[in-house]
C-alpha cells in the first residue's frame, strides 16, 4: 500500500464547474499538507499548504484535511480551462520528507 | 523575482555518457533537493542538502551524485546513465526543513 493515494484519473469536467480532488495516506504521524499543480512538462507549483485538520482557502482554491479519516481534498470553484493540469497531493511529519501522491489529471471542458 | 532556476530545461546524453544537471535560486533557500519524476508518478527524493549537510536516500543509486559549492548552486551527476534513468529530474527548495517546498521548472533527460 502506497503512503499516499490518488486517483490518477483523467477527470473531465465542464467550465464553471466545483472539481473535487481527493488523496488518501496511511501515516498518523503526517501533521503537513500540500497540494500542487502541475502542468504537462512542467514543474509543480504549490497551490496550498496546510497544518494539521481543518480548511483553508486561498481564492477559488480550498484545502480541506480530516486527519480522523486520513483524508485530504481539494476543490476548486468556478473551474477554468487553465484549471487543466495535473494535482499533486503530499504529506509529512517533521521527522520525513514529503511523500506525494502520484496525481490526478483534470480536464476542464471549455 | 525569487525563483529556482534549471539548467538545461531538457538534455540528451548517450547511454553511459556522464552528465551534469544544474540548478540554481535566488530565494535564499537552506535546503535543496533533487527529485526524479517520471511519467504519471510521483516525485521521488534523490536526496538533499541542509546547507553543506548531504542526506542521501537510502534507495538512490551510486549512480547519482551531488555537489552544492554553494546557497546559491545545486548540482546532480549522472555518472553512466541507463536507458532507465530518462526522465524529468526537478529541483526544489525550502527556506528550512520540513518547509514549503518550491519546484524549478524541471529538466527532461533522454537517453540514446
Amino acid at each position: 500500500q502506497k503512503e499516499v493515494e490518488q486517483d490518477p484519473g483523467p477527470l473531465s469536467v465542464p467550465e464553471g464547474a466545483i472539481v473535487s480532488l481527493n488523496c488518501t495516506y496511511s501515516n498518523s504521524a503526517f501533521q503537513y499538507f500540500m497540494w500542487y499543480r502541475q502542468y504537462s512538462r512542467k514543474g509543480p507549483e504549490l497551490l496550498m499548504y496546510t497544518y494539521s485538520s481543518g480548511n483553508k482557502e486561498d481564492g477559488r482554491f480550498t484545502a480541506q484535511v480530516d486527519k480522523s479519516s486520513k483524508y485530504i481534498s481539494l476543490f476548486i470553484r468556478d473551474s477554468q480551462p487553465s484549471d487543466s493540469a495535473t494535482y499533486l497531493c503530499g504529506g509529512y511529519s517533521s521527522a520525513s520528507k514529503i511523500i506525494f501522491g502520484s496525481g490526478t489529471r483534470l480536464s476542464i471542458r471549455p | 523575482d525569487a525563483m529556482v532556476i534549471q539548467n538545461p530545461r531538457y538534455q540528451v546524453t548517450q547511454f553511459g555518457k556522464p552528465v551534469t544537471l544544474s540548478c540554481s535560486q535566488t530565494l535564499n533557500h537552506n535546503v535543496m533537493y533533487w527529485y526524479q519524476q517520471k511519467s504519471s508518478q510521483a516525485p521521488k527524493l534523490l536526496f538533499h542538502y541542509y546547507d553543506k549537510d548531504f542526506n542521501n536516500e537510502a534507495d538512490t543509486p551510486d549512480n547519482f551524485q551531488s555537489r552544492r559549492p554553494n546557497t546559491s548552486f545545486c548540482f546532480l551527476d549522472i555518472r553512466s546513465p541507463g536507458l532507465g534513468d530518462a526522465a524529468m529530474y526537478l529541483c526544489a527548495t525550502s527556506r528550512d526543513q520540513g518547509g514549503e517546498q518550491y519546484f524549478g521548472p524541471g529538466t527532461r533527460l533522454t537517453v540514446t
